[in-house]
């Protein structure tokens, strides 16, 4: 089982402010099938990357996803009010079990 | 609007069983793996169980292994997480996913969730 460790577990910034959160996994992932998923209070996640840098439909150009092997990032380049909630990374692909990582809360500042 | 509606959550007590069910609309069902994933309070996400788009491959979570089958009915256009044994730890809320792009022998990342619906095993 690939175990995800995310960084930091919280993100304190201001609107405007670059957000640079980071996903590390315990072994390799195959074929960068790493994505990550926003979730605000009450509602269930949204795709925001997946491939490690594809952006999903409809998601804003300020996110952006890096990454390969077991170091992945996830950067929005200017806070968004909406943006402040938990960032997941998730892999996944054609062999089971598949993990999320713990989180990363991005709150105001 | 592509969605997905779930329904079947509740309290029940330790050992006890539930059935949820996640209906489907406006993709073609059978086109997709299908998956659950939950959710225990102020924690995070965990993958819980996964279909194949014709329902013959089926993949489970060590935590839920011989106690939870997943399965569909794509005439229906509806999934289910029949939940057996259950104990306080499966305690969250539970999500119904869909899969990104048509089968293609990998399962994807989840474009789709259900509204969630909540799981309470206690005494």
């Amino acid at each position: 089982e690939i175990v995800l460790t995310q960084s930091p577990g919280t993100l304190s910034l201001s609107p405007g402010e670059r957000a640079t959160l980071s996903c590390r996994a315990s072994q390799s992932v195959t074929n960068t099938y790493l994505a990550w998923y926003q979730q605000k209070p009450g509602q269930a996640p949204r795709l925001l990357i997946y491939g490690a840098f594809s952006r999903a439909t409809g998601i804003p150009d300020r996110f952006s996803g890096s990454g390969s092997g077991t170091d992945f990032t996830l950067t929005i380049s200017r806070l968004e009010p909406e943006d402040f909630a938990v960032y997941h990374c998730h892999q996944y692909g054609t062999s089971p079990p598949f993990t999320f990582g713990p989180g990363t809360k991005v709150d105001i500042k | 609007e592509v969605q997905m509606l779930q329904s079947g959550g509740g309290l029940v007590h330790p050992g006890g069983s539930l059935r949820l069910s996640c209906a489907a609309s406006r993709f073609t069902f059978s086109n997709y793996a299908m998956s659950w994933v939950r959710q225990a309070p102020g924690k995070g996400l965990e993958w819980v169980s996964s279909i194949e788009g014709d329902g013959v491959g089926t993949f489970y979570a060590d935590s839920v292994k011989g106690r939870f089958t997943i399965s569909r009915d794509n005439s229906k256009n509806t999934l289910y997480l029949q939940m057996n044994s259950l104990r306080t730890d499966d305690t969250a809320v539970y999500y119904c996913a869909k899969d990104l792009f048509h089968s293609n022998g990998i399962f994807d990342p989840f474009d789709i969730w259900g509204q969630g619906t909540t799981v309470t095993v206690s005494s």
